[in-house]
């Protein structure tokens, strides 16, 4: 199993433009998370979903979209890019409400 | 507000010696605790899960405690190694949509460094 894989591993985005950043599981996880991490700080959720096309915000969801249409995959979409969105995006999945599995991030930053 | 915390400092242990990491968190009232090892460019990697009628739970070297009354968890690690050297992060589960399958909640983590 190749877990949870993340594309691409680095992008540089200039402001105001748009871009989707990838995650797939083969794990057959109903449940998928987005979270970023900005340096020294906590991972924050951006968005998570139960199953094929349910998603929900988390704590910090303005200036991202997502969607849900196969149990595999869950891509993280950014619409017109601002510096302050420049952070490291984990996904993640898990069976359940319990132990999760991240894949290795994509690191963004806006210029 | 929700709120968890974890020494923000690094701390630094000698081989061999047992490292006691503190969670401390206010305005909650999890179901369960987790722990993570997240380790220089890479994403966290799941430790242990303990829940909130559990007040013990060991894996191999690993230890961890929850008192629900201090709202604490302590994680041990004993017989401590430099390849235990990691940031360690203390999760709860979240509370955003009051029910369901919501995200985890994070402290900033702790920095542990192993001594030869």
């Amino acid at each position: 199993n190749a877990g949870v894989t993340q594309t691409p591993k680095f992008r540089i985005l200039k402001i105001g433009q748009s871009m989707t950043l990838q995650c797939a599981q083969d794990m057959n996880h109903n449940y998928m998370y987005w979270y970023r991490q900005d340096p020294g700080m906590g991972l924050k959720l951006i968005y998570y979903s139960v199953g094929a096309g349910i998603t929900d915000k988390g704590e910090v969801p303005n200036g991202y979209n997502v969607s849900r249409s196969t149990t595999e995959d869950f891509p993280l979409r950014l619409e017109l890019a601002a510096p302050s969105q420049t952070s490291v995006y984990f996904c993640a999945s898990s069976y359940s409400r319990a132990e999760q599995y991240f894949g290795p991030g994509t690191r963004l930053t806006v210029t | 507000s929700q709120k968890i915390e974890q020494n923000s400092e690094a701390l630094n242990i000698q081989e061999g010696k047992t490292a006691t990491l503190t969670c401390n968190y206010t305005n909650y009232s999890p179901a369960y605790l987790q722990w993570y090892r997240q380790d220089p460019g890479r994403g966290p990697v799941f430790l242990l899960l303990i829940r909130e009628n559990e007040k013990e739970k060991r894996k191999e070297r690993l230890k961890v405690t929850f008192d629900t009354t201090l709202k604490q968890s302590l994680f041990h690690i004993t017989a401590s190694q430099p390849a235990d050297s990691a940031t360690y992060l203390c999760a709860l589960d979240g509370e955003y949509s009051g029910g369901g399958a919501d995200g985890l909640t994070f402290g900033k983590g702790t920095h542990l460094i192993i001594q030869p």
